[in-house]
């Protein structure tokens, strides 16, 4: 069966310091990968998305970025932290025309 | 790009009322599907439309796919308090955007006992 992993749940970081998330996919292969962020109460914003190794595609600028330096495995990251990180980071694949997996996400909190 | 905007952004309803979300797509789309996110948690697949009007159900949950293929609707029939959650559509692409699959940014719905 196919299952997501993403780590850490929660994540308090001061600002000014480095973040790397990880997420990798089991039971597939090939998967298209996203990372979305949420902030509370809020919608699905799309950050990047992958569909193959090194292959990224940023949505919207800004302080982070992605890696997919396997196939089934995609890695959120950032150099600074800025306040406005804060939020739900989630994690999601899935196959052309077939529903998406999400991970259950790590609620990070900068400060 | 593709864009997918859903209405409302917010929705109050009493409990034994109906609610509705409604989806809209700026291009084609090869199929969209639902997903709901209860409080704390992440989305979770609820169903998928593929043809031009189709119409699906559960239970008390009536999913609409438009004749043109760029509008989808969610209706709940008689909200019960296990209905609360964001409900988000997502939109799959075509032509040079096939495989990808954008979101709505979801209605967050409320259900008062």
């Amino acid at each position: 069966s196919q299952t997501i992993h993403q780590w850490p749940a929660t994540l308090v970081q001061p600002v000014g310091s480095p973040l790397s998330l990880e997420c990798t996919v089991e039971g597939t292969s090939n998967p298209n990968l996203y990372w979305y962020r949420q902030a509370a109460g809020r919608g699905l914003q799309l950050l990047f998305y992958s569909v193959g190794i090194g292959q990224i595609s940023s949505e919207v600028p800004q302080n982070l970025s992605a890696s997919r330096p396997q196939d089934r495995q995609f890695i959120l990251s950032s150099k600074k932290l800025l306040l406005s990180d804060s939020g739900f980071y989630l994690c999601a694949y899935h196959r052309v025309r077939t529903e998406a997996f999400f991970g259950q996400g790590t609620r990070l909190t900068v400060v | 790009g593709q864009q997918v905007m859903q209405i409302p952004q917010y929705q109050h309803v009493q409990e034994g009322e109906d609610f509705t979300t409604y989806c809209n797509s700026s291009t084609t789309l090869s199929n969209i599907q639902w997903y709901k996110q209860r409080p704390g948690g992440h989305p979770v697949f609820l169903i998928q439309l593929v043809k031009s009007g189709e119409v699906k159900k559960q239970k008390r949950l009536t999913f609409q796919f438009g004749e043109a293929k760029k509008n989808s609707s969610l209706h709940i029939t008689a909200t019960q308090t296990t209905d609360v959650g964001t409900y988000f559509c997502a939109g799959g692409g075509s032509g040079t955007s096939y495989g990808k699959l954008t979101f709505g940014q979801g209605t967050i719905l409320t259900v008062h006992p």
